[in-house]
């Protein structure tokens, strides 16, 4: 039972463009949401985050969408760049004990921004 | 920058053996981590640690096993590897309290068994 999913295995875009990833997730406890990004052989990276009482969350390039009737993320990049190429996970957080966070994730999705 | 470290990067063994993947972090972080991915699927958390001497599994049956001795230190063992065990593991590290779930990663450890 996945309950965080990333239908779009792969998505190319052309530099200065938007890049739109989506993400749509099944539990209804999930308090937050995250998006972290992971070049080869390294570990993930925070990207951004956004809290379940939100609908948008804003960071330069970097905006993340939060539509709970739907159980759907996505986070826009705009301008798509070069560097921008990597994978990016989705992941949503419930409570883990009683401070911490137990984070679900998606597949990933392979952005590649062409110059 | 996040001052977490696994060694090693990469590590190719032949069926049988007992392997050790270390993880350290400075940061002084209570919760630590280790997640398992395959390439193109998710990561899926297999050990879980809230602090010294306490250890949990995680979502994802694994035979490996991870002790908590120092605050800093959380290594993953496999008693003896399997080519099952080819996979890359991750450690993580959070922020005591923190609720947003980030979580910072270690550059991985990526293991393949013969």
């Amino acid at each position: 039972d996945q309950q965080v999913k990333q239908n779009s295995p792969s998505l190319s875009v052309q530099e200065g463009r938007i890049s739109i990833l989506n993400c749509d997730y099944t539990n209804s406890m999930f308090d937050y949401f995250l998006w972290y990004k992971k070049y080869p052989a390294e570990g993930p990276t925070f990207l951004i985050s956004i809290s379940s009482i939100k609908d948008k969350n804003e960071d330069g390039r970097f905006t993340v969408f939060l539509n709970k009737s739907a159980k759907h993320l996505s986070l826009h990049i705009v301008p798509s760049q070069p560097g921008d190429s990597a994978v990016y996970f989705c992941a949503a957080s419930a409570p883990l004990g009683t401070s911490g966070s137990r984070l679900t994730f998606g597949e990933g999705t392979q952005l590649t921004v062409n110059p | 920058e996040a001052d977490i470290y696994q060694t090693p990067r990469y590590l190719v063994i032949g069926t049988g053996k007992k392997i050790t993947l270390e993880c350290s972090q400075t940061m002084g972080h209570d919760k630590m981590y280790w997640y398992q991915q395959d390439p193109g699927m998710e990561l899926h958390l297999i050990h879980y640690s809230y602090g010294v001497n306490s250890t949990e599994k995680g979502d994802l049956s694994s035979e490996s096993t991870v002790s908590r001795i120092r605050t800093e230190h959380f290594p993953l063992t496999l008693e003896s590897a399997r080519p099952s065990h080819t996979s890359q593991y991750l450690c993580a590290s959070s922020v005591t309290g923190a609720r947003t779930g980030e979580l910072f990663f270690g550059e991985g450890s990526r293991l393949t068994v013969l």
